[in-house]
């Protein structure tokens, strides 16, 4: 039951677009198309901004899009903007029946 | 709209018991499978347990498999986080979260803290 494998920190600058990895095995992000996405802003609950590893919820911003290949999933926000400044999350389903969360990235916008 | 609201924390010494609970409205709650994830401070989600719809199918992460029980009552909308042989280390924000119609969790409580300490 490792952890998914994200980058600790990605910036930008207000308008650009930046991309997040979440790495994973055959047995979780590679073998299920059960790859999820939560942004958490300081001291509150995570909010799920993707499932399924594209479809977004209903009042999620498009600038948020999820994809994936192989036993990597990719969280891109495009047209950054302040608000997006919060810590996200990936998480698959994964063989054993349970779920994995990724390690955290930061993002930070400049 | 979905709401789940837990309670139960607090802090408690090592060694003991404590037991969380989350209660749901908003939602047809015999429906949903149901988490508790926790996040210890200033650190990333950790996984903790899952349980069907029915109570029937329960998954523990490696952590805490042997300690913490998993538990619900449709009845009343409730599920319910078991924890004993508390150690330091489960010291977190628990938080109980909803699955949706497929393997992902949709909605999330806004959590409990528990302390493990002397």
């Amino acid at each position: 039951q490792s952890a998914l494998t994200q980058p600790a920190s990605v910036s930008g600058s207000p308008g650009q677009s930046i991309t997040i990895s979440c790495t994973g095995t055959s047995s979780d992000v590679g073998g299920y198309n059960y790859v999820s996405w939560y942004q958490q802003h300081p001291g509150k609950a995570p909010k799920l901004i993707i499932y399924e590893v594209s479809n977004r919820p209903s009042g999620v911003s498009n600038r948020f899009s999820g994809s994936k290949s192989g036993n990597t999933a990719s969280l891109t926000i495009s047209g950054l903007q302040a608000e997006d400044e919060a810590d996200y999350y990936c998480s698959s389903y994964t063989s054993s029946s349970t779920r994995v969360f990724g390690t955290g990235t930061k993002v930070t916008v400049l | 709209q979905v709401q789940l609201v837990e309670s139960g924390g607090g802090v408690v010494q090592p060694g003991r018991s404590l037991r969380l609970s989350c209660a749901a409205s908003g939602v047809t709650f015999s429906n949903c499978g149901m988490h508790w994830v926790r996040q210890a401070p200033g650190k990333g989600l950790e996984w903790v347990t899952v349980i069907s719809y029915d109570g029937s199918d329960k998954y523990y992460a490696d952590s805490v498999k042997g300690r913490f029980t998993i538990s619900r009552d449709n009845s009343k909308n409730t599920l319910y986080l078991q924890m004993n042989s508390l150690r330091a280390e489960d010291t977190a924000v628990y938080y109980c979260a909803k699955d949706g119609p497929r393997p992902f969790i949709d909605y999330w409580g806004q959590g409990t803290l528990v302390t493990v300490s002397s």
